[in-house]
């Protein structure tokens, strides 16, 4: 088992480009989630979803778009990457109520 | 807005020595869930304690709860260099979406 993985690991943006990061999972769960993590702080929910094809708003999500096409992808997409987006992404899934976390994405926008 | 706030900031001990860091949280929950996060990693799900549970072991992982000062506290005993690292508790309110604290950081000297 993999768990959750994110791709890609790190990644340098200028400000007003697109990217959308990629979050799989294999165990099977319903839920699924984006926080991002700023320095200092605890996580922040961006989206999440509660099974496939479902998506709702979280803490911070503007700025951020998602998509839930297969109940083992979770994809966050910036459509226009401003400096405030940098940060690490992180993506976790769970079946109740413990969450299971990916490595976590890197984020520079320039 | 963040649920959890975590007390020291920052802990060092000596090997050997016990943590205590402690969480405190504003509104009702159904669960509260301690995580461990090592340097430039993904978070990692510790311990889970119920709101109508008031102390929880987990190997040298002790939890208390008490609903009525909306605070909860992680003891780790006889630490050791491996837990070195950032703890943050994560409040739900029963919809499976976590709060999160801004952390603990513990350090543990050789």
């Amino acid at each position: 088992n993999a768990g959750v993985t994110q791709t890609p690991k790190f990644r340098v943006l200028k400000t007003g480009q697109s990217m959308t990061l990629l979050c799989a999972q294999d165990m099977n769960h319903e839920y699924m989630y984006w926080y991002r993590q700023d320095p200092g702080m605890g996580l922040r929910l961006i989206h999440y979803s509660v099974g496939e094809g479902t998506t709702a708003k979280g803490e911070v999500p503007d700025g951020y778009n998602v998509s839930r096409l297969k109940k083992q992808n979770f994809l966050l997409g910036l459509e226009s990457a401003a400096p405030s987006q940098t940060s690490v992404y992180f993506c976790a899934s769970s079946k109740l109520e413990t969450q299971y976390f990916g490595p976590g994405t890197r984020l520079l926008v320039l | 807005s963040q649920q959890g706030e975590e007390d020291p900031q920052a802990l060092s001990i000596q090997e050997g020595e016990n943590a205590t860091m402690n969480c405190s949280y504003k509104t009702s929950i159904n669960n509260l869930q301690w995580y461990r996060q090592n340097s430039g990693r993904g978070l990692v799900h510790l311990i889970l304690i119920r709101s109508n549970e008031r102390e929880k072991h987990s190997g040298r992982l002790r939890v208390t709860l008490d609903t009525s000062k909306k605070s909860s506290s992680l003891l780790i005993t006889a630490s050791r260099a491996a837990d070195t690292a950032s703890y943050f508790c994560a409040t739900d309110e029963n919809d499976y979406k976590l709060s999160f604290g801004a952390g603990t950081t513990v350090t543990v000297r050789a």
